[in-house]
């Protein structure tokens, strides 16, 4: 049984710019949410995508956006960066209505 | 949405003690939750969850309770190792299956 894999583990970007998050899902898993940590901080609900639609967000701007593909995996994209954006963001895999969640270990974000 | 809490920003403990590490939610709706460990570097760690129709469930070295009445719940880690020192958060899950996550305590252990 796979894990959940995120890349880039490190990534720098100057503000304005836009980044790409990637996310593979634990095998068997559908749903995959994607959540914002800054430094110090418990991680914040981004949103959430199920069957390639997002079907939950948090309160993020639409900046923020995502893709879910049919093979579970799953982008984050963030547009116009910002300084306040540098934090480690986390994808969670789960299957819809069960109980499970399994977090990969994140993307390290630093925007300068 | 509400959020989750934490009362003790860190925790220090003696190598072979036990741990208690608290957490106070708000939404009386939440179903579930999950206690987590993060390491540096790492993401979140499952520990331990139970169901809101639970009172008390217990793992390997590790229960969590969870007190309904007063919004609370707590993980106690017994034999406390050094393996054990991280952030340990709490999480309540919301509708649909949105986790709300408290702060964190820091969990350090003394050898």
């Amino acid at each position: 049984e796979t894990g959940v894999t995120q890349s880039p583990t490190h990534l720098i970007k100057t503000r304005g710019q836009q980044v790409t998050l990637r996310c593979s899902s634990q095998s068997g898993h559908n749903t995959v949410s994607w959540y914002q940590q800054a430094l110090g901080q418990g991680p914040q609900f981004i949103f959430q995508y199920y069957r390639e639609e997002e079907n939950g967000r948090g309160n993020f701007p639409p900046r923020f956006s995502g893709l879910q593909f049919p093979n579970y995996s799953s982008e984050l994209n963030v547009n116009a960066l910002e300084l306040d954006d540098s934090a480690l963001y986390l994808c969670a895999s789960s299957l819809e209505g069960s109980y499970g969640y399994t977090f990969g270990s994140g993307t390290r974000l630093t925007v300068v | 949405g509400e959020s989750v809490g934490l009362h003790l920003p860190t925790l220090s403990v003696q190598e072979g003690d036990n741990s208690i590490i608290n957490c106070a939610y708000s939404n009386s709706a939440s179903d579930y939750f999950i206690w987590y460990k993060q390491e540096s570097g790492k993401g979140p760690q499952f520990i331990i969850d139970i169901r809101s129709n639970m009172d008390k469930r217990q793992g390997q070295r590790v229960t969590v309770l969870l007190n309904k009445t007063v919004k609370h719940l707590s993980l106690q880690i017994a034999a406390t190792q050094p393996g054990d020192s991280a952030v340990y958060f709490c999480a309540e899950r919301e509708y649909g299956n949105k986790l709300v996550f408290g702060a964190g305590t820091i969990l350090r252990v003394k050898s």
